[in-house]
């Protein structure tokens, strides 16, 4: 099995530029977690879908940050316009969903908003 | 608000020592779960613990959650260098796996 795939590992863009990250969930899961890290805040659940529907995205910063899941084995976080404070290690993780079920981490895209 | 606290939020030991990281909750919770985290990677489940006094062990590494179920603690025995990184506890006080987490312990292992 390959994991959770998040791609690209790095991003480097200045302020104002269109920002896309994408994650592949482990095939299966049904649940899919956007996460934000940074080291004043740690680590934030910004959103997360159940059978490819947002079901609490009260984590999400502001109107600039959008996710979407058109399948089950697909997800993006997109940030338009992006800011340097929005420069941080975002990860993905899926689960099989429910209570009680392991949840499984990409290995992080690292953003720089310059 | 949801917030766990962490202690501590550093930890430095020699090799061959026991230590023990502790999380706490103001609510009572689902599902408590620990993950590792090494620099510039992603996290590595641990432990998931959801009854209130249950226990597991994986190695040398135990985890408690206590009767009320809003803390917990992760325990190390005889650390080695392989245990430095961040731990991390999550916690699901929904019961819709909708993890909150702490904001992690650094723990340095010196040989």
């Amino acid at each position: 099995d390959a994991g959770v795939i998040q791609s690209p590992r790095h991003e480097v863009t200045e302020m104002g530029q269109e920002v896309t990250l994408r994650c592949k969930p482990i095939s299966g899961h049904n649940s899919l977690f956007w996460y934000r890290q940074t080291m004043m805040r740690g680590l934030e659940l910004l959103i997360y879908f159940n059978n490819n529907v947002p079901i609490d995205d009260s984590g999400m910063p502001e109107d600039r940050f959008s996710a979407k899941m058109p399948n089950a084995s697909f997800s993006t976080l997109k940030i338009q316009p992006s800011e340097p404070r929005d420069s941080a290690v975002y990860f993905c993780a899926s689960s099989l969903g429910g209570v009680y079920n392991e949840q499984f981490f990409g290995p992080g895209t690292r953003l720089t908003v310059l | 608000s949801q917030e766990l606290e962490q202690s501590p939020q550093s930890l430095i030991v020699q090799e061959g020592k026991n230590l023990t990281i502790n999380c706490t909750s103001s609510k009572t919770l689902y599902g408590l779960y620990w993950y590792k985290q090494k620099y510039g990677e992603g996290l590595i489940f641990l432990m998931m613990l959801q009854k209130g006094g249950e226990e597991k062990s994986h190695e040398k590494i135990t985890a408690k959650l206590d009767e009320k179920k809003q803390q917990s603690s992760l325990h190390i025995t005889a650390s080695q260098p392989s245990h430095a990184g961040i731990y991390l506890c999550g916690a699901d006080s929904t019961g819709a796996n909708n993890l909150f987490f702490g904001t992690g312990t650094r723990l340095t292992v010196i040989s």
